[in-house]
């Protein structure tokens, strides 16, 4: 059982390079969303999903952009890279929020992203 | 703004002892908190939550405690063991489904 898988790990990049953080789940998650952590910061959310073909911003999304073509598929794409966006990026995905799920998110293990 | 506040970084605390974590939160709307674990090099994971009905939820070694009209929250640790090194991170929630994190405690557990 896989979970929430995110590649790559690591990546360095060039100002004004484009790359695509990619994020997938196995666990039929329709609730899917993009964080990044900067240091001494809490988890800032970039973009969220709640199903396939539908996206929304979250508190960051400058920058950045998204699409949701598949339930399992959420991949976060960078344009014109700054030295801003250096952070840890982090996929998670729920199911949809209810006290059953104690909003539950499960998270993958992060992308670290550097731009230079 | 940062509507959820942990204003303590770092904590170190003997194995065997409390570790107690503090949260604050500014956002009355919030309806739901949860506190998560992160070890390096991992994603954080869910550790326990509570409703604003309650002002006290218990699983095993961890309990959450909420103060609504302190806008307070704090997760106690008993008895602190060596795995519970970790960052931990406060979150809430208002009726929708994304959350709003705290900048995380960093916690360690001596022997």
């Amino acid at each position: 059982n896989a979970g929430v898988t995110q590649t790559p790990k690591f990546r360095i990049l060039k100002i004004g390079q484009s790359m695509t953080l990619q994020c997938t789940q196995d666990m039929n998650h329709n609730y899917m969303y993009w964080y990044r952590q900067d240091p001494g910061m809490g988890l800032k959310l970039i973009y969220y999903s709640v199903g396939a073909g539908i996206t929304d911003k979250g508190e960051v999304p400058n920058g950045y952009n998204v699409s949701r073509s598949t339930t399992e598929d959420f991949p976060l794409r960078l344009e014109l890279a700054a030295p801003s966006q250096t952070s840890v990026y982090f996929c998670a995905s729920s199911y949809p929020p209810g006290r059953q799920s104690n909003y539950g998110y499960t998270f993958g293990s992060g992308t670290r992203l550097t731009v230079v | 703004d940062q509507q959820v506040k942990q204003n303590s970084p770092s904590l170190s605390v003997q194995e065997g002892r409390i570790s107690i974590l503090n949260c604050d939160y500014t956002n009355s709307m919030f309806d739901y908190f949860l506190w998560y674990k992160k070890y390096p090099a991992e994603g954080p994971t869910f550790l326990i939550s509570i409703s604003s009905i309650k002002d006290k939820n218990e699983d095993g070694r961890f309990t959450v405690f909420l103060n609504k009209s302190a806008k307070h929250l704090s997760l106690h640790i008993v008895p602190s063991q060596p795995g519970d090194s970790a960052v931990y991170f406060c979150a809430a929630s208002t009726d929708d489904y994304k959350l709003s994190f705290g900048a995380g405690t960093t916690v360690t557990v001596r022997a």
